[in-house]
């Protein structure tokens, strides 16, 4: 079975400040992993996905296999990342598992 | 083609009633998706689809619950005699032939159709 965990619901950062959005999965096998994002009142749509190795947006994530973890990271808040962010996982069924969410609110 | 569209947008039905969503998904993709979303909860993957074929059904995918392709463009969802416990948002998303090891795809999301059961 699959299992994507994102243990904060909710995480308020200061503009400028630091950011990271905690992510740990569970998978038999070599899962590929992405971060999901959904704006105000937009789509659900993608940030990032770690077999790209590329920064969205400031945005970067590193899959540990050892941790099993996929963590969000950025080294700046902005205002405009305030967002609910969504990390999901597929494994070789190919659908999409995603985790609960965490509603970042970034504080001016 | 703007994306993906899903109609109606929201729909507001009374217990027992029968419910369809359906999907258009971005033309030149061969995969289509459904998910379900309810308040405090990620998407819950129900069914997908290549081309007509569905390929994979969820167990949340009761026998109330019926998805169809039939020549492998839009898709319908339908809700037989609805429960309130089916009240939840219904997305719609589609995606290019798998690509990679595993086939993982990039999915496209529609904006949603919400039912609400009374």
């Amino acid at each position: 079975a699959q299992r994507v965990t994102q243990p904060e619901k909710l995480l308020s950062v200061f503009k400028g400040a630091p950011v990271e959005l905690k992510c740990n999965y569970s998978y038999s096998g070599s899962p590929e992993l992405f971060w999901y994002v959904q704006y105000s009142r937009q789509r659900l749509q993608l940030l990032l996905r770690h077999i790209s190795r590329e920064s969205i947006k400031g945005f970067t994530a590193d899959l540990n296999k050892g941790e099993t973890s996929f963590h969000l990271k950025k080294p700046f808040a902005q205002e405009e990342d305030s967002a609910m962010y969504y990390c999901a996982l597929s494994g070789r069924g190919e659908k999409l598992t995603f985790g609960t969410g965490t509603r970042l609110t970034i504080i001016p | 083609d703007t994306g993906v569209s899903q109609n109606p947008r929201h729909k507001i039905t009374k217990r027992g009633q029968n419910v369809t969503f359906r999907c258009d998904p971005i033309s030149e993709h061969n995969r289509l998706y459904w998910y379900r979303q309810t308040l405090g909860q990620g998407p819950e993957f129900l069914t997908y689809f290549q081309n007509e074929a569905q390929l994979e059904k969820s167990r949340l995918l009761s026998d109330r619950f019926s998805a169809e392709r039939p020549k492998g463009s839009f898709s319908t969802l339908e809700i037989q005699r609805t429960e309130q416990g089916d009240s939840a948002m219904y997305l719609c998303a589609s995606s290019p032939m798998g690509q990679g090891v595993f086939g993982a795809n990039v999915l496209t999301f529609g904006a949603g159709s919400r039912l609400t059961v009374l």
